[in-house]
């Protein structure tokens, strides 16, 4: 079972819908969470970092459960600039950083 | 240009070559990584460095050897390369306490 499970899409949605995507991770121990955006061939960039409390970083909002261990995204009013594939990070130090395989994101006009 | 700089960009081999790929970053930081991705997989940690005289192991650390030349310097050698380590490879930088990892472009590997 892999550390980090993401759903891996691909998910097609006009543009100007909402789309959420969750992430579970089975390490207990996990500290900080991440959102990775990357482009096709290209590398990975961070998105945004996911806090206990929820956070929102304008059309962006990420979740974490840590109870049931998983940590969301949700975009809202999707871009065609958004077609991209998102990457979910778990880190319990800095040599066990577990990435989720991805799941790829289609916005069409 | 960009922060972190990986050459070469795209290398195709054959099986039982030597194969280096090098990582040059003018960031300032302390910490390089040398990951691979795999379709399906996710990104994978192979070895990592938190200082010149730092080297430590990863999760897929066999078949691979990484030299830290500088603080701005890692590379990542394949001593016999095998079909099953093609793959894309990245080098990233961060900072000691921080998450973010920042990464270079990527070497695209094809081991035939």
């Amino acid at each position: 079972r892999k550390e980090v499970e993401q759903d891996p899409g691909p998910f097609n949605v006009p543009e100007g819908a909402t789309v959420a995507f969750n992430c579970t991770y089975s390490n207990s121990a996990s500290q900080s969470f991440f959102w990775y955006r990357q482009d096709c061939r290209k590398e990975p960039k961070l998105l945004m970092s996911v806090y206990s409390s929820g956070n929102e970083d304008g059309r962006f909002t990420a979740q974490l459960n840590r109870a049931s261990q998983y940590i969301s995204l949700l975009i809202r009013d999707s871009k065609l600039s958004d077609s991209a594939t998102y990457l979910c990070v778990a880190f319990t130090t800095y040599n066990d950083m577990r990435f989720g395989a991805g799941t790829r994101l289609t916005v069409k006009p | 240009d960009a922060d972190v700089t990986q050459t070469p960009r795209n290398r195709i081999t054959k099986t039982g070559k030597r194969i280096m790929l090098e990582c040059s970053q003018t960031k300032g930081h302390d910490r390089m990584y040398w990951y691979r991705q795999d379709p399906g997989l996710g990104l994978r940690l192979i070895y990592y460095s938190f200082d010149v005289k730092d080297i430590n192991k990863g999760e897929i650390s066999d078949g691979y050897s990484v030299s830290r030349q500088a603080q701005a310097k890692f590379s990542l050698s394949l001593e016999s390369a095998i079909p099953n380590q093609t793959a894309l490879y990245f080098c990233a930088t961060s900072v000691a306490g921080a998450g973010e990892l920042f990464f270079g472009e990527g070497s695209r590997l094809t081991v035939l």
